[in-house]
């Protein structure tokens, strides 16, 4: 079973300017989750995907975040403009229906994010 | 409110010697809970939960977890720690219905040989 793929592994931008980042699911995988880890924190969620629909986004800084998931499957992450604070590791991850009771999440292997 | 604590930011560790990890958690109802492992520059790997039922929940790579609902704790612990285990282990709690899981801050694993 291939995994939770991301690109890029790194990106270094300066802040005020943009950048996306991009995350395929394990095939089936109904629910999609976005995450921010901070170093030396534990991951924050900042966006959960049911298909292509938003489940929670309370933690999703509106003004500057933004992701989508139109067909169900890949999604994107966007900042813009970054800011200093928003250097983390942005995890993805899915799991084949929400509950993560039944469904342990499969994570993938980040996008570090520095912003200078 | 829904909280996931780990007391401790490091647990060192001699290879063979037993290894447990602290987690306490505060929840209303009934608490799901998880272990996950992180190792360098990879994301989180899931190790085990609980649910219901027994309160000694085993897993990968030989791990298991205590839970104690009197102590509101749910330890991670392994007989003989190897050196391969060092890593960064989070606890997390789920929160919701959809499957959101509230992360502690981590507690870095340090096995010497």
């Amino acid at each position: 079973e291939a995994g939770v793929a991301q690109s890029p592994r790194y990106k270094i931008i300066e802040k005020r300017q943009s950048v996306a980042f991009w995350c395929n699911p394990i095939s089936g995988h109904a629910t999609l989750y976005w995450y921010q880890q901070i170093l030396g924190q534990g991951p924050k969620l900042l966006i959960q995907f049911q298909n292509n629909g938003v489940v929670d986004d309370s933690q999703l800084p509106k003004d500057r975040f933004s992701a989508e998931r139109l067909k169900g499957v890949d999604s994107t992450l966007k900042i813009q403009p970054a800011k200093l604070e928003d250097s983390a590791v942005y995890l993805c991850a899915s799991s084949l229906v929400g509950g993560g009771g039944n469904s342990p999440l499969h994570f993938g292997n980040g996008t570090r994010l520095t912003v200078t | 409110a829904q909280s996931v604590a780990q007391p401790e930011d490091q647990v060192n560790v001699a290879e063979g010697n037993p290894l447990t990890v602290k987690c306490t958690y505060s929840v209303s109802g009934n608490p799901y809970l998880f272990w996950y492992v992180q190792y360098p520059n990879r994301g989180l790997q899931f190790l085990l939960k609980y649910i219901t039922g027994d309160n000694l929940v085993k897993g990968s790579y030989g791990f298991e977890a205590e839970f104690n609902k009197s102590q509101t704790s749910f330890h991670l612990k392994k007989p003989s720690a190897l050196v391969s285990d060092s890593a960064l282990y989070f606890c997390a709690l789920l929160t919701d219905s959809w499957g959101k899981l509230q992360f502690g801050a981590g507690t870095q694993v340090v096995v010497t040989p």
